[in-house]
């Protein structure tokens, strides 16, 4: 089992172009949630979604930010004519049930590497 | 809302030394993690906490959860230098979302 994977590891983009952030969470999981890391901060919730559905994104800024997890393919944070404060690290997790409902198993969230985002 | 602090911020300990990071959390909640990250790393779960009361070891740390008080600690016995890194608490709150502590970036001195 691979693991939660996302790529690009690293990502730099000049200010007004878009970026692209990559999740395919680990093999049975079809809950994915989408964090945010600021530098010297702590992880701040964005986004959760399962298949073709977005269930909480609360957490998501109002503009340029969407995000999207198909019924095929990775989960995909899309971020619009970037500017200098999108750099961050976003980290995607996955899990077996809806976090934290259910059994055992629904109380494992796995982290995926991250994504480090640079806006020049 | 859910809001969840750590203290201290940063904590510079010798090696042999004993300490604790404290975490508290604002609303009712049942469930509580502990991670680690070192830097430029992603998040290493250490600890889940599932009940009132409930304390886990592993190695030199050791995780408790008071849920009453909405507090979780988590003690460093004897620390060595590897254990340097960044804990975070996270709890879960009604909605299922993860929300995150500040952090402690520990540094462990030889």
């Amino acid at each position: 089992n691979a693991g939660v994977m996302q790529n690009p590891r690293h990502l730099v983009r000049r200010r007004g172009q878009e970026a692209r952030l990559r999740c395919s969470p680990m093999k049975g999981h079809s809950h994915v949630y989408w964090y945010r890391q600021l530098p010297e901060e702590g992880l701040k919730f964005m986004v959760y979604l399962q298949k073709e559905n977005i269930i909480d994104e609360s957490g998501m800024p109002k503009e340029r930010f969407s995000a999207e997890f198909p019924k095929e393919g990775p989960s995909i944070l899309r971020i619009q004519q970037v500017v200098r404060g999108d750099s961050a690290a976003y980290f995607c997790a996955s899990s077996p049930f809806v976090f934290g409902q259910g059994g055992p198993g629904a109380n494992v969230l796995t982290f995926g590497a991250g994504s480090r985002l640079t806006v020049l | 809302e859910l809001k969840v602090e750590q203290n201290p911020l940063f904590l510079s300990m010798q090696e042999g030394k004993n300490y604790t990071i404290y975490c508290n959390y604002s609303t009712t909640s049942d469930r509580l993690y502990w991670y680690r990250q070192d830097p430029g790393k992603s998040l290493e779960s250490l600890f889940v906490l599932l009940s009132n009361g409930a304390v886990k070891q592993e190695g030199r740390l050791m995780a408790s959860l008071d849920t009453k008080a909405r507090l979780s600690t988590l003690h460093i016995t004897a620390a060595v230098h590897d254990l340097s890194a960044t804990y975070f608490c996270a709890v879960v709150s009604i909605t299922n979302k993860l929300i995150f502590g500040t952090g402690t970036l520990l540094a462990v001195q030889p």
